[in-house]
């Protein structure tokens, strides 16, 4: 299966701290995605790094990608009680466009 | 600019009766999604369309699952017959850019919570 596998499954940390989730894939691809998903605002796309790509940045968010390890990591800089949710990796296949959804990580932040 | 719009956003019915759910894309989005996500899991693509043709239907339980997108707008998804394991949460998503080989960032829709009694 192409399917990402977050780790960990849940994570709790206090306002303020790091979070940091893990992504692992079994075959070649083109682009991973990072997605959070709460009550309120549905699934929303954070970030997209390319295989060519080892690391990007958005606002709080770092991701890394290693191919040869077939594995990325989604860091939550200096977290917020509104970071409360789940975090899913997306990876494609190289040849195709659609995506292959893990199955998420929890992350609970405490005020 | 307006998001991915659903309907209904919950559904309970029961078992071998039929659904339908609705998407309305965002304006312009060539590629149209249908994912079913089943409580603790991530979202399963179940069909991609590319404006109004089929690019994967390969995970779509096509003995009782069909869906369509005319016009290459709006899309249908449909249940019939409904059986238990079909309770989910049914996501419709849009993609701007069109790629044959690369993937982008999709909008999702609020979801359509489907319970099958």
């Amino acid at each position: 299966s192409q399917q990402g596998e977050e780790d960990p499954q849940a994570l709790s940390i206090q306002e303020g701290e790091n979070a940091t989730m893990n992504c692992s894939y079994k075959t070649s691809i083109n682009n991973l995605q990072w997605y959070r998903q709460n009550s309120g605002r549905g699934l929303v796309h954070l970030i997209l790094i390319r295989s060519n790509e080892r690391e990007k940045h958005s606002g709080r968010l770092r991701v890394t990608l290693d191919t040869s390890k077939k594995s990325s990591s989604l860091l939550i800089t200096a977290s917020r009680a509104a970071d409360t949710a789940s975090y899913f990796c997306a990876t494609d296949r190289a040849g195709a466009n659609n995506l292959f959804f893990g199955t998420g990580t929890r992350l609970t932040v405490i005020p | 600019e307006a998001g991915v719009a659903q309907s209904p956003r919950y559904k309970i019915i029961e078992k071998r009766q039929s659904v339908a759910f609705w998407c309305n894309p965002i304006s312009g989005h060539a590629t149209l999604y249908w994912y079913q996500q089943i409580l603790g899991q991530g979202p399963k693509l179940l069909i991609q369309f590319q404006n109004n043709g089929v690019v994967d239907d390969s995970q779509l339980p096509k003995d009782r699952f069909s869906a369509e997108r005319l016009k290459g707008v709006d899309s249908t998804l449909k249940i019939q017959p409904a059986k238990l394991e079909d309770s989910a949460v049914y996501l419709c998503a849009s993609s701007f850019k069109v790629g044959i080989t690369l993937s982008y960032e999709q909008y999702f829709g609020p979801g359509t919570r489907l319970t099958v009694t």
